[in-house]
Parts: structure tokens; sequence; C-alpha cells
């Protein structure tokens, strides 16, 4: 069945450095990814889609790629700065259901001053 | 402000004792989603409404929930005869239309419930 793993284990890096997050999944191959940030407390809210064409997407300090051979999204902060800290989710639809998305647990980044 | 609103923030309730929990849907969104996000969970798709059409109930987690959108806009959430595994935060979100892959979702900053 569809799988999403983001790495479990937090991510500590210091101010002014890139952090890079993985989502790997299987089974699947979407049209679409998403990324999302979710601060303690709060509800996700929306970063970035990248479509499957597309290999690389920019938004200010953020990047995303999508490699569909690897089934990889790499998701880049540049210059990190402690207001980055949050946990970080990807998401993709459900090949079994397109009115759902189907969410990893995300990673937890913690930028160090 | 113009996001998604729910009420209430927290909920602390009695096991068996039926919860109502509320969204507002930002303005003119069509589709709007249900989650639940247990601690170390994922989100977990519990319903999906679309305009008219029909919701997609196929997340709800057993005949104890049930949720409803009137007008196309308010929609509740109603879990009868609570359980403590019931305890989780509920999210609600809501898009601009149903194209789910490709539409960002926006969410409110769901209710904390809490069954004793």
């Amino acid at each position: 069945s569809q799988k999403i793993e983001q790495n479990s284990e937090a991510l500590n890096i210091q101010e002014g450095k890139t952090a890079t997050l993985t989502c790997n999944y299987t089974n699947y191959s979407p049209a679409y990814l998403q990324w999302y940030r979710q601060d303690p407390g709060r509800g996700p809210v929306f970063l970035l889609l990248i479509r499957e064409n597309e290999k690389e997407k920019r938004k200010e300090r953020l990047k995303v790629t999508f490699d569909t051979t690897l089934k990889q999204s790499l998701f880049h902060i540049t210059a990190s700065q402690p207001a980055d800290s949050a946990t970080y989710l990807c998401a993709l639809v459900d090949a079994g259901n397109n009115r759902k998305l189907i969410w990893g647990l995300g990673t937890s980044l913690a930028v160090n001053p | 402000g113009a996001g998604v609103s729910q009420s209430p923030s927290n909920k602390v309730t009695e096991k068996g004792k039926d919860v109502e929990l509320r969204c507002d849907p930002i303005s003119g969104h069509t589709a709007l989603y249900w989650y639940r996000q247990s601690l170390g969970q994922g989100l977990e798709f519990l319903i999906y409404f679309q305009g008219n059409s029909a919701p997609d109930k196929s997340g709800l987690p057993s005949d104890r929930f049930s949720a409803e959108r009137t007008g196309g806009s308010v929609s509740t959430l109603t879990i009868q005869r609570t359980q403590q595994e019931d305890s989780a935060v509920y999210l609600c979100a809501s898009s601009l239309d149903g194209q789910v892959s490709n539409q960002p979702q926006h969410f409110g900053d769901g209710t904390r419930l809490s069954i004793l």
C-alpha cells in the first residue's frame, strides 16, 4: 500500500546553515506533492506545491525538489533562522481516493542561534 | 481574520458524553476536510465535503462519528458516547475547490479534545 516516510529524528542545525528535509514515498507516482509547516498547538500551514514535471520549485529561502525516479522530495531552507523551527510535513494524494491527502509524520527542525 | 476558525479550542469531557466541534471555513471555499491528529501520529483523514456533493465519509473511524455541513459553509463534527481513545486534536481545513492533489489546504488551529 501507499506509504510516506519522513526523517523521524529531529534535525538540529545552526542558524545560517541550510536545512534539508526528506520525504520518501512508495507504491505510487503522484502528480503533485505538498509541503506544510506546523508549529506547536497550531494547524499546518501550506508552504509549497511541486508538480511531477517540475524538478525544483523556490519561494524566498525555501526550495523543494521532486525526483520521481527516486520517489523522493527534498525540502531545503537556506540561511536558516530560529523562527524556522517547526515540524515540516509532506503530503500527497491517496492513490486509491483522490479526495484525500496522505500525510507524513513530519520532521521536527530546531534552528539554534 | 479571514482564516479557518474552529471552536472550542479545548474541550474536556467525561467518557460517554457527546461532543460537537465546529468549523467555519474560509468564505468562498467549496471544499472542507476534517482530520484527527493524535500524539506522534500523522494527520488522519476523517471526512471531506465538496460543494453539494455527497460527503466522503470513508475516514470516519466508527458510527459514533458524524459530520454535517450546512449551507455549504459551517461544518460540525459530532462524536457520540465518547471514548478515551477519541482524545486527540481535531483539525478542520478548507480549500478553494475540490482538486485535492493540487490545491493548498488552509487549516484552523484545531480543537484539543480530552476524554476523562
